[in-house]
């Protein structure tokens, strides 16, 4: 079954900067694009880009472009996601999700458990 | 970017009564393939968003038949023919036409 985990909560300091691990399993891992949400706490959800495990092709919205980071690691099956010079208002539940497409039709078939990144002097 | 503006926000339910939220997009998300780019997703408390339909209409895996999708270019629509329990919950419309962004999300309550 299609598994995507991600890594561990973490609190970083203000301009530092943090890595999200996320791995698949259960699927041809380099057949489906990779992207990452994020919903700070207690609000709506925003997303942040994607990568391709097949080429490490990204695509990131213009909000992230800049601070964000995606990368993978074919060998293990996993993507990364990593945001520098943290900000406070960077404190927020991050997602990995697969983008499933078929004949054209497209969704955010599975999503990892999250991983909240809390920004704290 | 492409705005998704939801109605209503909040949306009160009695178990076994219907219930709708509409969803609005800035741009047209019917592509020239004949397929309209707006997804329906549930996040329940404490959880991952979770896929309800994809591609405006068509009912993700697993989803009870009493959830259901229309709409086409730039107004849609999620039906809940009769609201169980379970339902609760914050409801996300997204497009992915373009640089995929989401709605404000509508957060479904039992009265």
């Amino acid at each position: 079954q299609v598994q995507l985990v991600q890594s561990g909560a973490e609190v970083k300091k203000p301009g530092a900067s943090v890595k999200v691990s996320c791995k698949a399993s259960g699927y041809t891992f380099s057949d489906y694009n990779m992207h990452w949400v994020r919903q700070a706490p207690g609000q709506g959800l925003e997303w942040m880009g994607w990568i391709s495990p097949n080429n490490g092709a990204t695509k990131y919205a213009q909000k992230s472009q800049g601070r964000v980071t995606m990368t993978r690691d074919t060998s293990i099956n996993t993507v990364y996601m990593e945001v520098g010079s943290l900000r406070f208002d960077d404190t927020a539940f991050y997602f990995c999700t697969r983008k499933y497409c078929s004949g054209g039709l497209c969704s955010f078939d599975y999503w990892g458990q999250g991983t909240l990144i809390t920004v704290s002097s | 970017d492409i705005v998704m503006t939801q109605s209503p926000l909040s949306l009160p339910v009695t178990p076994g009564e219907p219930a709708s939220i509409s969803c609005r997009s800035s741009q047209s998300l019917l592509y020239s393939n004949g397929y309209n780019y707006l997804d329906w997703y549930v996040q329940k408390p404490g959880q991952s968003p979770q896929l309800l339909i994809y591609m405006g209409s068509y009912r993700a895996p697993g989803v009870p038949d009493r959830f259901s999708g229309s709409g086409s270019g730039t107004d849609f629509t999620l039906k809940i023919s009769r609201v169980e329990a379970e339902d609760v919950g914050v409801y996300y419309c997204m497009q992915d036409l373009k640089a995929e962004t989401f709605g404000q999300g509508t957060k479904v309550e039992i009265k």
